[in-house]
């Protein structure tokens, strides 16, 4: 069964900084692996989406890397700002043929002004 | 990007009663939807997945008979929540992904929807 989890939980920053995100994954037999946003009591915002084969995405201030064969995927956030403040998901979908993502545990992360 | 749209996004309801929420591709067809639920500062559990014309597969531990699905269009998926108490209190997101794209599919979300159960 695929576990999902995200290094830290919850994340307090100053804002300007750069930081990253953590996402590992327990089965390396994945099709994609898919970062969101998602703001309090709202749907999901997807940031970027890397293909199994593929090793980062980029996206204005972001960037993801993916390491499949050791199961780990991380965000980068460039200067960071307050309305970068929001829970970041990572999520994976099988290699199987189905379209089932596996959601990790999520990142808080405040920003401070 | 393509639109996915829930209602409604907030609904209360007294304890024993059903609620339907309803989950609209609106610029897509999608043969498929899913069904997630999230707990407060907790993340996504998939609840069921939802075809179109047939019957919706749950995920383990997922009562079927307390959590109805219909997919009764390309279009158009539907959840009820039968008989809800407070412990049904929570997020309902739904997902959905164009028609043919198969597993190569990108998954758009819903904006959610939040349950009360008095």
């Amino acid at each position: 069964k695929q576990e999902v989890t995200q290094i830290p939980a919850a994340l307090s920053v100053p804002e300007g900084e750069n930081l990253v995100l953590n996402c590992s994954f327990t089965d390396s037999a994945i099709y994609n692996l898919q970062w969101f946003r998602q703001d309090p009591g709202k749907g999901l915002t997807s940031l970027l989406l890397i293909q199994s084969s593929q090793r980062e995405q980029t996206s204005g201030r972001l960037n993801a890397s993916l390491d499949k064969s050791s199961g780990r995927s991380t965000l980068y956030i460039a200067a960071s700002q307050p309305g970068d403040s929001a829970t970041y998901l990572c999520a994976v979908k099988r290699d199987t043929g189905f379209q089932k993502l596996v959601f990790g545990t999520g990142t808080r992360l405040l920003v401070s002004p | 990007g393509a639109v996915v749209s829930q209602h409604p996004s907030r609904v209360i309801c007294k304890s024993g009663t059903s609620v339907k929420i309803e989950c609209r591709s609106l610029d897509f067809q999608a043969t498929t939807m899913f069904w997630y639920r999230q707990f407060p500062k907790q993340s996504l559990m998939l609840m069921a997945t939802s075809n179109e014309g047939s019957k919706a597969t749950y995920e383990q531990g997922v009562e079927k008979d307390k959590f109805l699905i219909n997919h009764a269009s390309l279009t158009l998926s539907t959840l009820t929540v039968t008989s809800a108490h407070p412990e049904d209190s929570s997020f309902y997101i739904c997902s959905a992904s164009p028609h043919g794209q198969g597993i190569a599919g990108e998954l758009f979300f819903g904006e959610g929807s939040r349950l009360t159960v008095l």
